[in-house]
């Protein structure tokens, strides 16, 4: 299975804060990556497909980046309603997998 | 608008069989794939397999492999994930959803709302 690494896991951050997520694939998986948000008692939500492309209806203070093994997800200026748990996701292979998750709490 | 609605939540004991359910409406059952992820409580997610509802074309986790069952009834727009003995490990809150494939592009789009599988003595 290809082993997908976010960092941080967790991050204190502040409203209008710009906040930087990323994921490490063990293996190359071109732009085959998602990001996914979820709330507390909520299923997780697609913010960006292939990497780097805004699902509609998301706002776009985020965006992502990368290929090969190396990617990002950037919040450009964090809003109360993005604290959340984000989780990356490689659709390359089967068995799809998820990054353990990076909680972004309230400073 | 497109749909997943799962069924409720259930408590079941060790050892007990389940099949827990996700119905699709607003689009074309049978046109896309649906998977089950599972969230073990405080846990991140986990995909567990995927099947295509036209033919029942199942691809399974080697973890899930075995383990549970993946089945969907075309005629009825729904999805099952089952377990013929649970444990106590299987407690967690499953999720189905679609996958979008096309254009060299696979992710989930849509999710239902979760199932909350307690499996205790």
């Amino acid at each position: 299975d290809i082993q997908m690494t976010q960092s941080p896991s967790s991050l204190s951050t502040s409203v209008g804060d710009r906040v930087t997520i990323t994921c490490r694939a063990s293996q190359s998986i071109s732009t085959y990556l998602n990001w996914y948000q979820q709330k507390p008692g909520k299923a997780p939500k697609l913010l960006i497909y292939a990497a780097s492309n805004l699902q509609s209806g998301v706002p776009s203070r985020f965006s992502g980046s990368g290929s090969g093994t190396d990617f990002t997800l950037t919040i450009s200026s964090l809003q109360p309603e993005d604290y959340a748990t984000y989780y990356c996701q490689q659709s390359y292979i089967n068995p799809w997998t998820f990054g353990q998750g990076t909680k972004v709490e309230i400073k | 608008e497109v749909q997943l609605v799962q069924s409720g939540a259930e408590v079941k004991k060790p050892g007990e069989s389940l099949k827990i359910s996700c119905k699709g409406s607003g689009y074309s059952f049978t046109n896309y794939w649906i998977g089950w992820v599972r969230q073990m409580p405080g846990k991140g997610l986990e995909w567990m397999g995927i099947i295509w509802p036209s033919d029942s074309d199942t691809r399974y986790s080697p973890s899930s492999q075995g383990h549970v069952t993946i089945s969907a009834d075309k005629s009825i727009s729904t999805a099952y994930l089952q377990w013929s003995s649970l444990q106590a490990s299987d407690t967690a809150i499953y999720y189905c959803a679609r996958r979008y494939g096309g254009n060299d592009r696979y992710y989930f789009d849509y999710w239902g709302q979760g199932t909350l599988v307690t499996v205790s003595s």
